[in-house]
C-alpha cells in the first residue's frame, strides 16, 4: 500500500554498485507498468516500461522485473552513478470495473536513490 | 520533438489573482493530463483530456479550470487559489488514454501562493 508518512524509502549506494529498486502495486487489473526517475525541480523522467504480457525488459544500464503472481515490480541499475541519484516512482495505468483505461497513472510512494562517489 | 514544455516554469500568485498554466507538445499524442504533485509526494492526476475532451476530473475544486484549446495545447486556469494549493504542477500526454503508451511529463511549473 502507500505510505502515509513524509518520509520515503531510501537506498544508499557506491558508486559502481548494482542497485535494485521495489515496488509493489495492488491493481490486479493493471497491464502497463513505467518507472520514473525524479530528480530535484524536475518532472518524472521516463526511464522503462514494461506490459503484463512480459516478465523482464532491459534497457540500458537499466531491466525492469515483473511478477504478476505477487503484484511486484524491480528497477535494477547497473554500475550506478552519482547522476543516478534521485527519486524513482513506480507507475501503473489504472483500469476501471469494465477493463476500460482512462489513461490514469497511479504511482507508488518512491524511493530516494542516493549514489555515492 | 519528444518533449513536454511548460510555460512559466515557477509562478508566484496572490490568493485573489488570475493566472494560467500552458503546456504545449507536438509528438501527435491525442491524451494530455495535468498532475499536481506536493513535496515528497507522488503525483496525483487532476484531469484527463482524451481527443480535446475532458474525460476525467478528479473531484478538483472549481478554482482549477483546465481548457484544451487544440490537440497540442492544455492550459489550467487558476483562480483564488489557497496557500495549500502551492505545489509543482506537471503537464503530461501520452498516445491515448486507452492504454497510456508513451506517457511523457513536463518539467512542470513550481506554484506557490501567497
Amino acid at each position: 500500500g502507500e505510505s502515509v508518512g513524509l518520509h520515503l524509502p531510501t537506498l544508499s549506494v557506491q558508486e559502481g554498485d548494482n542497485s535494485i529498486i521495489n515496488c509493489a502495486y495492488s491493481n490486479s487489473a493493471s497491464d502497463y507498468f513505467i518507472w520514473y526517475k525524479q530528480e530535484s525541480g524536475k518532472g518524472p523522467q521516463f526511464i522503462i516500461d514494461i506490459r503484463s504480457n512480459m516478465d523482464k525488459r532491459q534497457g540500458q544500464r537499466v531491466t525492469v522485473l515483473l511478477n504478476k503472481t505477487v503484484k511486484h515490480l524491480s528497477l535494477q541499475i547497473a554500475a550506478t552513478q552519482p547522476g543516478d541519484s534521485a527519486v524513482y516512482f513506480c507507475a501503473e495505468i489504472s483500469h476501471n470495473a469494465g477493463g476500460t483505461s482512462y489513461g490514469k497513472l497511479t504511482f507508488g510512494q518512491g524511493t530516494i536513490l542516493t549514489v555515492h562517489p | 520533438d519528444t518533449e513536454v514544455t511548460q510555460t512559466p516554469k515557477h509562478l508566484v500568485m496572490g490568493m485573489t489573482n488570475k493566472k494560467s498554466l500552458k503546456c504545449e507538445q507536438h509528438m501527435g499524442h491525442r491524451a494530455m493530463y495535468w498532475y499536481k504533485q506536493k513535496a515528497k509526494k507522488p503525483p496525483e492526476l487532476m484531469f484527463v483530456y482524451s481527443y480535446e475532451k475532458l474525460s476525467i476530473n478528479e473531484s478538483v475544486p472549481s478554482r482549477f479550470s483546465p481548457e484544451c484549446p487544440n490537440s497540442s495545447l492544455l492550459n489550467l486556469h487558476l483562480h483564488a487559489l489557497q496557500p495549500e494549493d502551492s505545489a509543482l504542477y506537471l503537464c503530461a500526454s501520452s498516445q491515448d488514454a486507452g492504454r497510456g503508451y508513451g506517457y511523457t511529463f513536463g518539467s512542470g511549473t513550481r506554484l506557490t501562493v501567497v
